[in-house]
């Protein structure tokens, strides 16, 4: 069965550290990749997403992913985080196929001003 | 443009009593989703719809929980009776395209309490 797994549930970082929230799912065949963001008090929407092409890829507010498709991973970085980016990040991955989207469990950032 | 709408926002009712929630997908996105988000976990996939035609319902339990799209537009997703583990928020999202693996746009969600 499709599944994607977070490995940190809770993150605490100061500001202008660097983060990277670490994603791994498991599905043999053809995926899109998603990273979704729910700010306090807003819904869930998109940060980035990988379809195909260029492994790495850049999303909003300075935010970029890689997917390394030997490792079934699409890790999601940012090289200096903000009080602002205090939110709960989601991985997605959607199979082509059944175009079923799994979310991860997601992890709680929060960064101290 | 309008995001997805959803109401009620806040919902307290007691075990065994009915409810229902109300989704508005953004105009045009033929795709609809119901999902259900527990505490500490990710978005679960209740049902897909594409125009009125639900197309993926297997994790919906079909016992107590029901849903309808009934011209394409919006939807209704009822419980009856609801049980303590029903407890959860619910959210609605919908995507432009049909048999696409494409973006989610999601709605603020229905939190819902059964005491």
């Amino acid at each position: 069965a499709q599944s994607v797994s977070q490995h940190n549930h809770h993150v605490i970082l100061s500001e202008a550290a660097s983060l990277e929230l670490g994603c791994n799912y498991s599905y043999g065949g053809t995926v899109n990749l998603f990273w979704y963001v729910q700010y306090p008090g807003q819904h869930l929407q998109l940060l980035l997403k990988y379809f195909s092409g260029d492994p790495l890829v850049k999303g909003i507010k300075g935010f970029e992913a890689e997917f390394i498709k030997s490792k079934f991973s699409f890790n999601l970085r940012k090289p200096s985080v903000q009080w602002s980016d205090t939110a709960e990040y989601f991985c997605a991955v959607t199979n082509t196929g059944g175009f079923k989207t799994i979310f991860g469990a997601g992890t709680r950032l929060f960064v101290k001003a | 443009e309008a995001g997805v709408v959803q109401s009620p926002r806040y919902k307290i009712i007691e075990k065994k009593q009915p409810v229902a929630f109300w989704c508005n997908p953004i105009s045009g996105h033929n795709t609809l989703y119901w999902y259900r988000q527990n505490l500490g976990q990710g978005p679960e996939l209740l049902i897909r719809y594409e125009n009125e035609e639900a197309v993926d319902d297997s994790q919906l339990p079909k016992d107590r929980f029901s849903a309808e799209r009934l011209k394409g537009v919006d939807s209704t997703l009822k419980i009856q009776p609801a049980e303590l583990g029903d407890s959860a928020v619910y959210l609605c999202a919908s995507s432009l395209e049909i048999g696409q693996a494409g973006e989610l746009f999601f709605g603020e969600g229905s939190r819902l309490t059964v005491l």
